[in-house]
């Protein structure tokens, strides 16, 4: 079945570190991919997304290219504010001709001062 | 243009009782999807309703239960609370499409 897989948390990075949280998904057909991102105590935000190979999503510094041959969409941030402390989730949608999302199970980030 | 709204914020339940959340989706969209965020665990997909009709279920006991209203807000219900069911649960809407969640806040539910 269609899944994605994250790499675990926490991730304790400085401020002006590189950020790279990997993404893998396992679907059939041509889902669209997402980032959403978590802050404490609130719902959670579109962060980017990608709607097809190659596309690469970009927000607030954040980035995340959609590579089909290997099947991932992994974020990465040049340089980590400690605001971007957070839990991001990926996400995939259109697989198997569903609207439903499917998301990984979330990577938590903290960014020390 | 006012986004998903979800009523209450927190709710605090007696295992055993029944919980009713409501969401308001975006002015739009037809589609409502909820998710359970347990403590410490990913987002698990509970129900998604479109046009009134549910659509698909998540893999949750039938005591978890949902309708879709004419103006396409939505209420989930859980009967015969247990302490597990405790979490933040988190609606999201999307137009027909599909394309473009939205989240709510969500409704923190607390079952002692």
């Amino acid at each position: 079945g269609n899944s994605v897989t994250q790499m675990e948390g926490p991730v304790t990075l400085s401020e002006e570190a590189f950020l790279t949280i990997n993404c893998t998904y396992t679907a059939t057909g041509y889902p669209s991919l997402f980032w959403y991102v978590q802050y404490p105590g609130e719902g959670l935000q579109l962060l980017l997304k990608a709607t097809k190979a190659d596309d690469k999503g970009s927000n607030k510094g954040f980035e995340a290219t959609y590579r089909k041959e290997t099947t991932s969409f992994h974020l990465e941030k040049g340089s980590v504010q400690v605001s971007d402390s957070a839990v991001y989730f990926c996400a995939l949608s259109g697989a198997s001709g569903t609207y439903k999302y499917i998301f990984g199970t979330g990577t938590r980030l903290k960014v020390l001062a | 243009e006012a986004g998903v709204t979800q009523s209450p914020t927190h709710l605090i339940k007696t295992r055993g009782q029944q919980a009713t959340l409501r969401c308001s989706p975006i002015s739009g969209h037809t589609s409502v999807y909820w998710y359970q965020q347990a403590l410490g665990l990913g987002l698990q997909f509970l129900l998604w309703y479109d046009e009134g009709e549910e659509r698909n279920r998540g893999n949750f006991p039938p005591r978890f239960s949902g309708r879709q209203f004419p103006n396409y807000s939505s209420e989930l219900n859980v009967n015969a609370l247990e302490l597990e069911d405790s979490a933040l649960y988190l609606c999201a809407s999307s137009p027909l499409s599909g394309y473009g969640y939205t989240f709510g806040s969500g409704t923190r539910l607390t079952v002692v």
